[in-house]
């Protein structure tokens, strides 16, 4: 099957600083991509996506950026709260799989008061 | 809207038990989708299906696991003959019927197999 992976499997900031994280993606065809941040004990939550055919989508304190050429993703919080920490999974839509995506293994992200 | 549910949150099964997992879609969602996560990990794809139809089930175990999405009533993620290696959160997302669009996710049911 297809494999998305993350750079960093954990992530400690202060609060009030930026953060960023990162993921690799496997298909070079994958058209469609979401970030989903998980609390604990909780489902995940859709935050941000972006389409194949942008580079950078901004939402609210949330960016996603999309580099196509060396099939990275990235997701960057600004000013980071303590409501941010969570796990974050990147998820691909590879084609012809219908609505089906593959996960990472996420990020744990820690904000330090 | 009510998003995503599942029920149990919390289920319990002694080992060679049958542990049942129901998922109900938001309202108009058609495409249903099943996922294992074991603690510390990633979600793990597990079954597709729509109503009536599996799509594609790659993702689950050959034996003892099998899913529904019946045309009335909430899809169903069976598994026969608990193991603890079983034990794990379950969660269910759904869909529209156009492909592109997010899956919206449930709380998930924690199984633990004694």
């Amino acid at each position: 099957g297809e494999s998305v992976g993350l750079h960093l499997p954990t992530l400690s900031v202060q609060e009030g600083d930026n953060s960023i994280i990162n993921c690799a993606y496997s298909n070079s065809a994958s058209d469609y991509f979401i970030w989903y941040k998980q609390e604990s004990g909780k489902g995940p939550q859709f935050i941000i996506d972006i389409r194949s055919n942008m580079d950078k989508r901004q939402g609210q304190r949330v960016t996603v950026l999309l580099n196509k050429t060396v099939k990275h993703l990235s997701l960057q919080i600004a000013a980071t709260q303590p409501g941010d920490s969570a796990v974050y999974f990147c998820a691909e839509n590879p084609p012809n799989t219908g609505n089906q995506f593959y996960f990472g293994t996420g990020t744990s992200l820690t904000v330090i008061p | 809207n009510a998003g995503v549910m599942q029920n149990p949150r919390h289920l319990v099964r002694r080992r060679g038990q049958e542990a049942r997992l129901r998922c109900s879609p938001m309202k108009g969602h058609s495409h249903v989708y099943w996922y294992r996560q074991l603690p510390e990990e990633g979600l793990k794809f597990m079954v597709y299906l729509q109503k009536e139809n599996i799509i594609d089930e790659s993702g689950m175990p050959k034996e003892r696991f099998s899913a529904e999405f019946p045309k009335e009533g909430p899809s169903i993620l069976r598994i026969q003959q608990v193991v603890r290696g079983d034990s794990a959160a379950y969660f269910c997302a759904s869909s529209p019927q156009t492909v592109g669009y997010e899956q919206y996710f449930g709380p998930g049911t924690r199984l633990t197999v004694t």
